[in-house]
Formats: C-alpha cells, sequence, structure tokens
C-alpha cells in the first residue's frame, strides 16, 4: 500500500516552455501532498503544501506564479513549472499523506527536470 | 533556529552493523522520521518514532530520545544494497517537516 507515482520520470525542455508534472496516489486518498526540489547533492527542499480544493502553501522565496500547484482531487496534484529556465533544472518530487498531520508522508519517485 | 544534525558520510563493512546518529533542536516536537534515499532516486519511509525507546523492524531499528533530542538508525547484517542516502527528519510544532541533509552510507565488500 501507500504507492504514489509521478509523470514523467523525466523531461528534457527548451528555455522559455512550461513543464507539468503530475503526481498520483495510486492506493489512498492524499489529503495532503507535497512538493519539494533537490539539488545534487543537497537535501530536500519543500516548494509548497498542497490540500484538495484549496490553494497550495508556498515556502518562503518560492515564486507561486512560476510554480503553478493544482490539487483538483484527493489523488491527483499537478506542479506546472512555467517559463521555465537552465537553474529550475532539478529533481522534482511530490510526496502524499493519507491522513493527519502526523501520518507518513510517501514519495513519488521524483522527475528529472533539465532545462536547456 | 531549527536543526537537525546528522553525519555525512559514514563507511561500513558488508555483514556488519552501523549507527548512523540524528540530533535535533527544533520548535516542538511531533515525531521523528528516518528516510532511505539511493542515489537519483525520491526517499522510501524506514520509520517513525514518537515516544522514547527502540523500534524494531527487521534489520533496521531506529531509536528515540525526546529528552535528549537524539535519535539512531541502526543497521543490522550490511548488505551492498543498503548503500544510500539516510535522512533524519523531525515533524515540528506545527507538524512541518524538518529534514535533517542526509548521511552517505558506503558499504564495502
Amino acid at each position: 500500500g501507500a504507492v504514489v507515482s509521478q509523470h514523467p520520470s523525466w523531461v528534457i525542455c527548451k528555455s522559455g516552455t512550461s513543464v507539468k508534472i503530475e503526481c498520483r496516489s495510486l492506493d489512498f486518498q492524499a489529503t495532503t501532498m507535497f512538493w519539494y526540489r533537490q539539488f545534487p547533492k543537497q537535501s530536500l527542499m519543500l516548494m509548497a503544501t498542497s490540500n484538495e480544493g484549496s490553494k497550495a502553501t508556498y515556502e518562503q522565496g518560492v515564486e507561486k506564479d512560476k510554480f503553478l500547484i493544482n490539487h483538483a482531487s484527493l489523488t491527483l496534484s499537478t506542479l506546472t513549472v512555467t517559463s521555465a529556465h537552465p537553474e529550475d533544472s532539478s529533481f522534482y518530487i511530490c510526496s502524499a499523506r493519507a491522513g493527519g498531520e502526523a501520518d507518513t508522508q510517501y514519495f513519488g519517485p521524483g522527475t528529472r527536470l533539465t532545462v536547456l | 533556529g531549527q536543526n537537525i544534525d546528522q553525519p555525512t558520510e559514514m563507511t561500513a563493512t558488508e555483514g556488519a552493523i552501523v549507527q548512523i546518529n540524528c540530533t535535533y533542536q527544533t520548535s516542538g516536537f511531533n515525531g521523528l522520521f528516518w528516510y532511505q534515499q539511493h542515489a537519483g532516486e525520491a526517499p522510501t519511509f524506514l520509520s517513525y518514532n514518537v515516544l522514547d525507546g527502540l523500534e524494531e523492524k527487521g534489520r533496521f531499528s531506529s531509536f528515540l530520545s525526546r529528552s535528549k533530542g537524539y535519535s539512531y538508525l541502526l543497521l543490522k547484517e550490511l548488505q551492498m544494497k543498503d548503500s544510500a542516502s539516510y535522512l533524519c527528519a523531525v515533524l515540528d510544532s506545527n507538524y512541518q517537516l524538518i529534514w535533517g541533509a542526509g548521511t552517505k552510507l558506503i558499504i564495502k565488500p
């Protein structure tokens, strides 16, 4: 149980284009989903927290107009990187939490974004 | 400020035992997680401790002392596939997950 999928697993795009990443909880309903970014050899950095049906809460320094998050259902959240630039190249990982605030976060496999 | 400390890197031998320590200073405490992350992959959940003591799960055990702000992950009978980074994360009083930088564990034959 507690399987989270992400699509695509990797993407290469040109500078200035937008990229959408999907995160799905396959066998449970996720009340809350989280989006992280991880640069090589660095720790996870939380970008935003989203609850189904409400606006995402962004961490300080994360541009909400650049990283659009939609959590339309209890099993799907999407992250759109708008007008991507090379510095946005990173490993983007989502996680989903089924129950309350102390419940475990289960991670998707991650999406490696390379912006040329 | 909030702080989680764990060693950057450790080396151990296949078949041996290794203990990875984690100390934390956070605003409140609602539990501590250990995750395993292989290179190029997302983290996978290993354990969750909210009460003091040792939780054993197969070859892996996790210990917590809330009064000392301290936890460790114990890995027994090490296998080559255990080579990975091990992340310690604490849920603070706002139920925010505060992440350590991770400990890279290298297993040698």
